[in-house]
């Protein structure tokens, strides 16, 4: 099993719909990252995040600690919301490194 | 500040040849790190380094793999004999300290034919 878990892996919805994607982990963190990836290009970190919950334009993002879980909201999606986005952590400690999980394919259309 | 810089993007090699990637974090960063990616799959931890320090390596780094960071600053990552099993995107990160914001390169993808 995979230290941090994704749902959905893909994900198609319709232009203007509010979207979800959800992130579990299994280990002790001191912060989590949501990642979008386009097609070909490089990783963009959209948020980090330690607790509480955040707010860019039309993405939110929460975090429960205690239930280890996170997820990505988009709100009014768009075409161009159309990427892989990535939940990785922080594990604890000063060596740690970031863990990623398999990522959600999100396709938004017309 | 031009971000995380890696060369080549794209590398096309034979089997049982060795290829070097080239990672050139942004400045004032001190901790580096490279990462594999394979078609539909997240990133997979290599290796980072603090400063000059390799400070962890991953059992998927084998023995054909090799990294450097010699001054701190850039760091090049050699792949001796490659197999097709070697084909992915090869990803560089950088960040200023543990649990701060983090810094991706474009990726190199390589292709072992």
């Amino acid at each position: 099993k995979n230290e941090v878990e994704q749902s959905p892996q893909n994900l198609t919805a319709q232009e203007g719909e509010f979207i979800t994607i959800n992130c579990s982990y299994s280990v002790g963190i001191s912060a989590l990252h949501w990642l979008q990836q386009h097609p070909g290009g490089g990783i963009v970190s959209l948020f980090m995040l330690s607790s509480g919950k955040k707010k860019h334009g039309r993405l939110i993002a929460t975090i429960n600690i205690q239930e280890k879980h996170s997820s990505l909201h988009i709100t009014a999606s768009h075409p161009r919301d159309s990427a892989v986005y990535i939940c990785a952590v922080w594990g604890t400690g000063t060596a740690s490194k970031l863990t990623f999980g398999t990522g959600t394919r999100l396709q938004v259309t017309l | 500040d031009t971000g995380v810089s890696q060369n080549p993007r794209h590398k096309i090699t034979k089997r049982g040849q060795n290829v070097t990637f080239r990672c050139d974090p942004i400045s004032e960063h001190n901790r580096l790190y490279w990462y594999r990616q394979t078609l539909g799959q997240g990133p997979e931890f290599l290796t980072y380094f603090q400063n000059e320090a390799q400070l962890e390596k991953s059992r998927l780094l084998s023995d054909r793999f090799s990294a450097e960071r010699p001054k701190g600053s850039f760091s090049t990552l050699e792949i001796q004999r490659t197999e097709q099993g070697d084909s992915a995107m090869y990803l560089c990160a950088s960040s200023l300290v543990v649990t701060s914001r983090i810094a991706f390169g474009s990726g190199t993808r390589l292709t072992v034919v």
